[in-house]
């Protein structure tokens, strides 16, 4: 198993640019979510997922768009890349329920001038 | 209230010394507790659910009390691979888990 993957790995972008943020888990896992980390504001939930078709927004869900076409794709996108945006990106997986653990993908850190 | 918080630190804390976090989080409704251990630059992995009863794993215990709203951490005998970002993350229902700032541990020599 790949576990969680995620593309790119690094993006450099201009205000404006738009882009879209891969996703993809291999494990089967219904449950799939988008965080961004930025310097002393930890871990902050932007869209999430519990199952293809359904997703609902997170905590800081402005300027982000999701979809989730398959199990195992959730990709998130950005519409209109603003310098708010920049921070480091990481996709989650797991299964629905309670103790599940969830599985992180290596993230994508991303820099918008 | 942010709905889960933590003291982000730095704690610097001598190697073979005892440390110990909190994390307070707002909603009681809340099922699902876990502390995940980050290294810089990395994502964040699991270290271990929280059990109500309390449960152990190495030199790690954690803790729930729902009563006052809070779960810990105790790390007993530090070393210095423990130096690391610790997260709490609580499940407020079963479709969305919500992490804190993460309290930052350095073992020093």
């Amino acid at each position: 198993n790949a576990g969680v993957t995620q593309t790119p790995k690094f993006q450099v972008l201009k205000t404006g640019q738009s882009m879209t943020l891969q996703c993809a888990q291999d494990m089967n896992h219904e449950y799939m979510s988008w965080y961004r980390q930025d310097p002393g504001m930890g871990l902050r939930l932007i869209h999430y997922s519990v199952g293809a078709g359904i997703t609902d927004q997170g905590e800081v869900p402005n300027g982000y768009n999701v979809s989730r076409s398959t199990t195992e794709d959730f990709p998130l996108r950005l519409l209109s890349a603003a310098p708010s945006q920049t921070s480091v990106y990481f996709c989650a997986s797991s299964y629905p329920g309670e103790g599940e653990t969830q599985y992180f993908g290596p993230g994508t850190r991303l820099l918008v001038l | 209230r942010k709905e889960v918080e933590q003291d982000p630190g730095p704690f610097n804390v001598p190697e073979g010394a005892t440390v110990a976090f909190n994390c307070t989080y707002s909603n009681s409704a809340s099922q699902s507790f876990f502390w995940y251990r980050q290294d810089c630059r990395k994502e964040p992995k699991l270290l271990m659910s929280v059990y109500s009863s309390g449960n152990e794993d190495g030199s790690f215990t954690a803790q729930l009390n729902r009563a006052s709203q809070y779960i810990s951490l105790l790390i007993r005998d530090s070393k210095l691979s423990d130096s690391a970002t610790y997260l709490c993350a609580v499940s407020p229902r079963d479709d969305k888990i919500i992490f804190g700032k993460g309290t930052r541990l350095h073992i020093l020599p």
